[in-house]
């Protein structure tokens, strides 16, 4: 099972400023099948990049994604106050699927 | 407009079974896997596992933490995806999702449903 670590558990950051999650994977995640999501208080999560690099359906520019083999970057360039919230990385390129533990934005 | 809605929900006591259903719309069901993640109260996301779609054999994986008890099937006539849980345990309560597949063997998680809660208690 490919073992996921996201750091920093929390990011406190102001509008307007860039934010940097990191998704770390125990083994190389297959075909950089990794994806992110975000999620917001009782809502279910949002698929905003898949393989590792491209956006979802209606995601804004602000948010890209980097990386292939066991190191993965989410940026956001400029919060907007709605990217406040829980992001998720995920590799499904091998089974079992596995989710890491989180990154929280939360404003400073 | 794509929708997965979950229902099924509610509270179960250890040892005992519960079948969720997802009930897809706005795509063509039959083209796409089906999963299940689950989110203990004030937890991470956890995936259960998945089904593929016919042209794939339909077959399906598990999680660890459910194999043996959970299964995965799908009604294509009726687009909806089930979650049997049989073998209950307290450690099962938590907010069920259901998604649809990049495609139809697995992938990434597009779309998603509200979510109904299981609670797993005596």
């Amino acid at each position: 099972e490919i073992v996921l670590t996201q750091s920093p558990g929390t990011l406190s950051l102001s509008p307007g400023e860039r934010a940097t999650l990191s998704c770390r994977a125990s083994q190389s995640v297959s075909s950089n099948s990794l994806a992110w999501y975000q999620q917001k208080p009782g809502q279910a999560p949002r698929l905003l990049m898949y393989g590792a690099s491209s956006r979802a359906t209606g995601i804004p520019d602000r948010f890209s994604g980097s990386g292939s083999g066991t190191d993965f970057t989410l940026t956001i360039s400029r919060l907007e106050p709605e990217d406040f919230a829980v992001y998720y990385c995920q590799q499904y390129g091998s089974s079992p699927e596995t989710f890491g533990p989180g990154t929280k934005v939360d404003i400073k | 407009e794509v929708q997965v809605v979950e229902s099924g929900g509610g509270l179960v006591q250890p040892g005992r079974s519960l079948r969720l259903s997802c009930t897809a719309s706005g795509f063509k069901f039959g083209d796409y896997a089906m999963s299940w993640v689950r989110q203990a109260p004030g937890k991470g996301l956890e995936w259960v596992g998945f089904i593929r779609s016919k042209a794939y054999g339909g077959t399906t994986e598990y999680a660890a933490s459910v194999k043996g008890r959970f299964t995965i099937s799908r009604d294509e006539s009726k687009s909806i995806a089930y979650l049997q849980m049989n073998s209950l345990k307290t450690e099962d309560t938590a907010v069920y999702y259901c998604t649809r597949g990049m495609d139809g063997y697995t992938g990434y998680d597009d779309f998603w449903g509200q979510g109904t809660l299981v609670t797993v208690s005596s």
